[in-house]
């Protein structure tokens, strides 16, 4: 079946250093793929998605590109700050027939950034 | 409304007792789906619903746990004689039907069940 591999945290960094976080998967078709933040105490929130191979998603600084060939869709940051501190999770939407939308999500990955 | 909202923010219940959390999705989102997450980062879907249809019920432990999503009311779900390993939190999300692929999910905030 469907599924989504991250690299296992907790992750600790410096602020203003280079972030990534890995993110494999294994699907029949060609599933969308998110990355979704959770802020302590909140609940997810999208940060950014790819619909189609090659496709850059990319926001708050954030950057992750769908990569058919390897597929991954690993989550890069140039630079952290202390606020980017959450759990981030990879997630795929399975294309299966009919109208089902459940996600298949990662384990989330947690990153800490120290100041 | 523009968030999804869920409530209560928190509930205690004990072993034995009843549950019930609710959840308005975003007006005008025609899905709605549950979560469960009960290790820091682990998330299990439960059940999702088309309006007031039920979608996807593989992830419900049917025996205690129930959800309904009726016209002008939040959806709901129900967790009768809950257990203690139903502590978790419980995330509710909704989408929009227009692009079913890549329409993504708006979660709430969750509702933190412990059992006692």
């Amino acid at each position: 079946g469907d599924s989504v591999t991250q690299m296992e945290g907790p992750v600790t960094l410096s602020e203003e250093a280079f972030l990534t976080i890995n993110c494999t998967y294994t699907a029949t078709g060609y599933p969308s793929l998110f990355w979704y933040v959770q802020y302590p105490g909140e609940g997810l929130q999208l940060l950014l998605k790819a619909t189609k191979a090659d496709d850059k998603g990319s926001n708050k600084g954030f950057e992750a590109t769908y990569r058919k060939e390897t597929t991954s869709f690993h989550l890069e940051k140039g630079s952290v700050q202390v606020s980017d501190s959450a759990v981030y999770f990879c997630a795929l939407s399975a294309t299966n027939a009919g109208n089902n939308r459940k996600l298949i999500w990662g384990l989330g990955t947690s990153l800490a950034v120290n100041p | 409304g523009e968030e999804v909202a869920q409530t209560p923010k928190h509930l205690v219940r004990g072993e034995g007792q009843k549950a019930k959390l609710y959840c308005a999705p975003i007006k005008g989102h025609s899905y709605v789906f549950w979560y469960q997450q009960v290790l820091k980062n682990e998330f299990k879907f439960l059940i999702s619903f088309q309006n007031e249809n039920v979608f996807d019920e593989t992830g419900m432990p049917k025996e205690r746990f129930s959800a309904k999503c009726l016209p002008n009311s939040p959806c709901s779900l129900e967790i009768q004689a809950t257990k203690l390993e139903d502590s978790a939190v419980y995330f509710c999300a909704s989408s929009q039907t227009s692009d079913r692929k890549s329409s993504p999910l708006h979660f709430g905030n969750g509702t933190r069940l412990t059992v006692t």
